[in-house]
């Protein structure tokens, strides 16, 4: 059974910071990997999605990287700002399981001003 | 072009009372699923629709089920509401090709926050 962890559960840093933060996931078979964003109280929004055979995709100042045989995923944030304060959750979807996304907890992140 | 669509917004139920909530797919999309997100919790899948049949089921009782109309629009039931199933419901659509697993991103709608008293 796939389970997708993502440690810490929150992060507070200061504007204009770079920041990363993680994903791992137990079974390396997996089809993709999403990065999302969700508001408070609200749906989820699509940031990046790393097809497998893939090793990273950019978007902005977004880049999220991939290493299947590890298990590992990273969301890395550059100079971040005060509207990037959201939650980030990450999914993966394994072969065989048409589709089905798989979810971490998410990590709450802050940004001060 | 609209995205993905749920109706209602909020819903506020009683125990043992059922629900239906309702989404319509972003154009071209032909497959749904339907995820529940407890508070402080990743979403949770609870089945996917193609071609108006459950193609795939996760682990949730039979109180929950399903329904894919010909425009592709879904509706997810809950029969005898329980406390445990207040949550936000979020419906995704993709399109799947020739059958296979999804290739693109999955666009996910704004949900419908449930709150069983």
């Amino acid at each position: 059974k796939q389970e997708v962890t993502q440690i810490p559960a929150a992060l507070s840093v200061p504007e204009g910071e770079n920041l990363v933060l993680n994903c791992s996931f137990t079974d390396s078979a997996i089809y993709n990997l999403q990065w999302f964003r969700q508001d408070p109280g609200k749906g989820l929004t699509s940031l990046l999605l790393i097809q497998s055979s893939q090793r990273e995709q950019t978007s902005g100042r977004l880049n999220a990287s991939l290493d299947k045989s590890s298990g590992r995923s990273t969301l890395y944030i550059a100079a971040s700002q005060p509207g990037d304060s959201a939650t980030y959750l990450c999914a993966v979807s394994s072969p065989g399981a048409n589709s089905k996304l798989t979810f971490g907890k998410g990590i709450t992140l802050s940004v001060r001003p | 072009d609209a995205g993905v669509t749920q109706s209602p917004t909020h819903l506020i139920k009683t125990r043992g009372q059922q629900v239906t909530l309702r989404c319509s797919p972003k154009s071209g999309h032909d497959t749904v699923s339907w995820y529940q997100q407890a508070l402080g919790q990743g979403p949770q899948f609870i089945f996917q629709y193609y071609e108006e049949e459950e193609r795939q089921r996760g682990n949730f009782p039979d109180r929950f089920s399903g329904h894919q109309f010909p425009n592709y629009s879904s509706e997810l039931n809950v029969n005898a509401l329980l406390l445990g199933d207040s949550a936000l419901y979020l419906c995704a659509s993709s399109l799947v090709l020739a059958g296979g697993p999804v290739q693109e991103t999955q666009y996910f709608g704004p949900g419908t926050r449930l709150l069983v008293l």
